[in-house]
């Protein structure tokens, strides 16, 4: 158990939907990571906050946002759904420095 | 950019055995991390070893094992003693400075009992 949740673990909706995807960090990180993983494909940066700021983005496309909250949790908001967005979507957490510990991953699937 | 490669994209080994898996990377920074990352098929990402640039000393956990080679930029995964619990996608990873933690298209493991 890396100590990063992730909520929730399996999600099955229609194209076009919104959903919203939960990260809460390890006890004490400050950086949350999010990757998306589509099948037998390696994982993709999608976008990392520090302490509530945006730090980097990576190919994260415009129709999908996160915030990180006061509390530290985040979340990944992905909108206008197609089915290509199918996919695993990983949280991770960090101190700050460069390990990066993943949460179990929700399993995204569009219909 | 920086850029990860696993050119093994399946690997077997016999339960007891040793077997290496293979990355390179590619970069132009002195002061990085690399990592090994264990995908088992529950698809959970467990960090298995790290090894940073600076320290010339192989990093070792246990059965884990790397041989880091900073000027061929070559990290490999020995894994001794092979057992059927290590049968996963094995992902290499680094990461320097604010870059975000990039990953090669990872190598399936098989253990053959």
């Amino acid at each position: 158990d890396s100590g990063v949740t992730q909520t929730p673990k399996h999600l099955i909706t229609a194209t076009g939907q919104r959903v919203t995807l939960r990260c809460s960090p390890r006890s004490g990180d400050l950086s949350v990571y999010w990757y998306q993983q589509s099948l037998d494909q390696g994982l993709q940066f999608l976008i990392q906050y520090y302490n509530g700021e945006e730090r980097a983005k990576g190919n994260i496309l415009e129709r999908f946002s996160a915030q990180q909250f006061p509390d530290l949790h985040s979340e990944l908001n992905l909108s206008s759904l197609e089915l290509g967005d199918s996919a695993l979507y990983f949280c991770a957490s960090g101190a700050g420095g460069y390990e990066q510990y993943f949460g179990p991953g929700t399993r995204l699937t569009v219909t | 950019a920086q850029t990860v490669t696993q050119s093994q994209p399946e690997m077997s080994v016999q339960e007891a055995e040793t077997v290496t898996l293979s990355c390179t990377y590619d970069t132009s920074e002195s002061d990085y991390y690399l990592f090994w990352y264990k995908q088992p098929p529950s698809r959970q990402m467990i960090l298995v070893i790290r090894q940073e640039a600076y320290k010339q000393q192989n990093a070792t956990e246990n059965r884990f094992s790397v041989n880091f080679q900073k000027a061929a930029k070559s990290f490999s995964l020995k894994i001794s003693d092979s057992q059927l619990g290590d049968a996963a996608m094995y992902f290499c990873a680094y990461i320097a400075g604010n870059t975000p933690l990039v990953f090669g298209k990872g190598t399936r493991l098989s253990v053959i009992a």
